[in-house]
């Protein structure tokens, strides 16, 4: 009974390859998350979705394409990888958008290593 | 200026001590505050979230508020082992649709036996 679950746990590849990340919430949650975890920890928010619909986009370059066939799925495409992209990325969930308390929920992360 | 501060540590603190992490943040707009656990290697998991100033307590965790100096602590008592983690301090600002939680880096803390 995974809250939220993101496959692949691990993604290794070449520079220059294209991926997907995907992304499922079993919480009935209306609002999915994508964030990107560097080496330093630091975690930064790239693309919020409420209902399918892109609430918020980040400055994140235009290789980062997400798409939510549902409200329960929230995945995330990556053209043209690069070395800078090595990150862990969490997708995430929470009940509402516009609320005081706004928990957040984490996949397990996706630790991506371009080579 | 970073939007959420946090000192990266590490911290290190005996067992049974008391663990004090801060966190100041830049807008003064923010409403809602949080204070996320991620042991290495795992996902972030929410601990406590604070929007009123003043002290919130959770068991061995306390949260203090002070908005008008813009800053967020927590304080873990009688410190174990296991809460040796690193610990990310999330800001909100608004409720509208575009509202948008700011992690900082996050504090590194070790319990040492």
């Amino acid at each position: 009974d995974t809250a939220v679950s993101q496959t692949p746990k691990y993604l290794v590849t070449q520079m220059g390859n294209d991926k997907s990340i995907k992304c499922e919430q079993n919480l009935g949650h209306d609002t999915m998350y994508w964030y990107k975890q560097d080496s330093k920890k630091f975690l930064k928010i790239m693309f919020s979705y409420n209902n399918k619909e892109l609430i918020i986009n980040e400055t994140v370059p235009n290789r980062f394409s997400p798409k939510s066939p549902d409200k329960a799925h929230l995945n995330l495409h990556i053209n043209s990888l690069e070395l800078g992209d090595s990150a862990v990325y969490f997708c995430a969930s929470s009940q509402r958008l516009a609320e005081p308390t706004n928990e957040q929920f984490f996949g397990p992360g996706t630790r991506l290593t371009v080579l | 200026q970073k939007e959420v501060e946090q000192n990266s540590g590490p911290l290190s603190v005996p067992e049974g001590a008391i663990a004090s992490l801060n966190c100041t943040y830049s807008d003064r707009g923010s409403q809602s505050f949080f204070w996320y656990r991620q042991y290495s290697g795992k996902s972030p998991e929410l601990i406590m979230f604070i929007y009123s100033n003043g002290d919130k307590e959770d068991g061995r965790f306390t949260a203090q508020l002070n908005k008008a100096s813009q800053y967020v602590s927590l304080l873990i008592r009688d410190s174990q082992p296991s809460d040796s983690a690193t610990y990310l301090c999330a800001v909100i600002s608004g409720y509208s649709s575009a509202s948008k939680i700011i992690f900082g880096s996050g504090t590194r803390l070790s319990i040492r036996p």
